[in-house]
């Protein structure tokens, strides 16, 4: 089975800091996504990537950033923390080019900025 | 533009049916369908394509209507396992993205 990795389960962070989440895939998948999954909201896409070096914005960049300099591996980058930024944050991955493929997603990080 | 699923949430008993709905403002292509247990990751249950088919997995199937825009996901004779958050998410013709629905939280009481 696909495995979807994200480094850390809970986080804790100052406001101001910043804040680097890491996922890591072992599918040789080509599509890497962040979301932000909120209480009512759903899952909200942050960013994405089809491809090394390539990013995306999503439906809600403000204040973030992403990294992705090898194929397996997807970092979302938090330039600032703020308060409003404590959330649960999911990484997925996805095989196929159009949407008859399924997400695979990690198990979360729950991040709080104080 | 986030689909709209419906109810927020349900509470059934143990061997009970029940429908999720998932609305959407624009034509789909394609609709997904997850469950995320509480402190786990969001599993896929199953994929829609347009063309209004329905699809099954056990006592959990799902249609897909294309010219309204909505697709229902069916519980049948529901189970202990089957409770937690249920999204849809929507994707159409060459989107590069799917958007999720705010979820369904469905609660199975024995």
């Amino acid at each position: 089975d696909v495995k979807v990795t994200q480094s850390s389960r809970y986080l804790v962070k100052r406001t101001g800091e910043k804040v680097f989440l890491e996922c890591v895939q072992d599918m040789d998948h080509e599509n890497m996504f962040w979301y932000r999954q909120d209480p009512g909201l759903g899952l909200r896409l942050i960013y994405f990537s089809y491809d090394v070096k390539m990013k995306e914005k999503g439906d809600i960049p403000e204040g973030y950033s992403v990294s992705r300099e090898k194929k397996e591996r997807f970092s979302l980058i938090l330039e600032s923390a703020s308060t409003n930024q404590t959330s649960m944050y999911l990484c997925a991955s996805k095989a196929v080019d159009n949407w008859k493929g399924k997400l695979f997603f990690g198990s979360g990080t729950q991040l709080s900025v104080l | 533009q986030q689909p709209v699923q419906s109810p927020q949430a349900v509470i059934l008993r143990e061997g009970e049916d029940a429908v999720i709905n998932c609305s959407s403002s624009k034509a789909l292509y394609s609709v997904h369908w997850y469950r995320q247990k509480h402190g786990e990751a969001p599993v896929f249950l199953m994929i829609l394509l347009k063309g209004g088919e329905q699809k099954g997995h056990e006592k959990i199937s799902a249609s897909f209507n294309e010219k309204k825009q909505q697709s229902s996901l069916y519980l049948t004779a529901s189970q202990l396992s089957y409770s937690g958050t249920y999204f849809c998410g929507t994707a159409d013709q060459g989107a590069q993205k799917l958007v999720f629905g705010q979820g369904t939280r469905l609660t199975i009481n024995p």
